[in-house]
């Protein structure tokens, strides 16, 4: 079955920018939806974007003009950059699989994810 | 954009005992795309419910989701040690695509 596991740097600077790759195993990122979430005491759970995997990209408008996501098939990864971080930007950070059709949609399965923290 | 806000914040049940979860939208949301997960402390959010009553895989059949427009609830009729943790809804509108939570319920023991 499909895993998720997020990596990066635990550690960013203000108005630097936050970089973090999710790795799939278990099954090919071809043919499905991918999707960064993230979890801050503040805001709760906040939906951040979508890649399919032909690049195709949807963002939570809040944060649209911070984000890019972006998609590697060949190494099965995807990966998020949000630019311009400051310190409510901290929060633990989830990938997920994100399933979608015309009749429902969903979040599973999702990473263990992983913190990171804004300051200097 | 569709705020969810859920009830009650907290609630205290013993083993054994029937949990009722409320989710409420500040809009009508399609049954289709409101989703329940669990999350238990360290862990990640789990899938439990989709389409508003339908169980994911590998989920017992004691949770089970009901609801329509802006009211939708989540049913445990058993609760299980290992149930005690935070619900969260979750709904889907567009355009533009956006994806909501609720801030989440926790149900924990009495």
């Amino acid at each position: 079955q499909v895993q998720l596991q997020e990596s990066g740097p635990g550690l960013v600077k203000p108005s630097e920018t936050l970089s973090l790759t999710c790795s799939v195993s278990g099954g090919s990122i071809s043919g499905y939806y991918w999707t960064w979430i993230r979890q801050s005491p503040g805001k709760g759970l906040e939906w951040i974007g979508y890649i399919y995997y032909s690049g195709t990209t949807n963002y939570n408008p809040s944060l649209k003009s911070r984000v890019t996501i972006s998609v590697d098939t060949s190494k099965n990864q995807f990966s998020l950059k949000l630019n311009s971080v400051t310190a409510a930007d901290t929060a633990v950070y989830y990938c997920a699989k994100f399933y979608s059709s015309s009749w429902f949609n969903w979040f599973d399965p999702w990473g263990q994810g992983t913190l990171v923290t804004v300051s200097s | 954009e569709i705020v969810l806000t859920q009830s009650p914040g907290a609630l205290s049940l013993s083993p054994g005992e029937r949990a009722t979860l409320s989710c409420r939208a500040s809009q009508s949301v399609s049954r289709s795309y409101l989703a329940w997960y669990q999350q238990k402390p360290g862990q990640a959010p789990r899938l439990l419910i989709y389409g508003a009553s339908s169980r994911a895989t590998g989920i017992p059949d004691r949770f089970s989701g009901s609801g329509s427009g802006t009211d939708f609830n989540l049913t445990i009729s058993r609760l299980e040690p290992e149930d005690f943790a935070v619900y969260y809804c979750q709904q889907y509108d567009s355009p533009p695509p956006v994806f909501t939570f609720g801030p989440g319920t926790k149900v924990d023991i009495k």
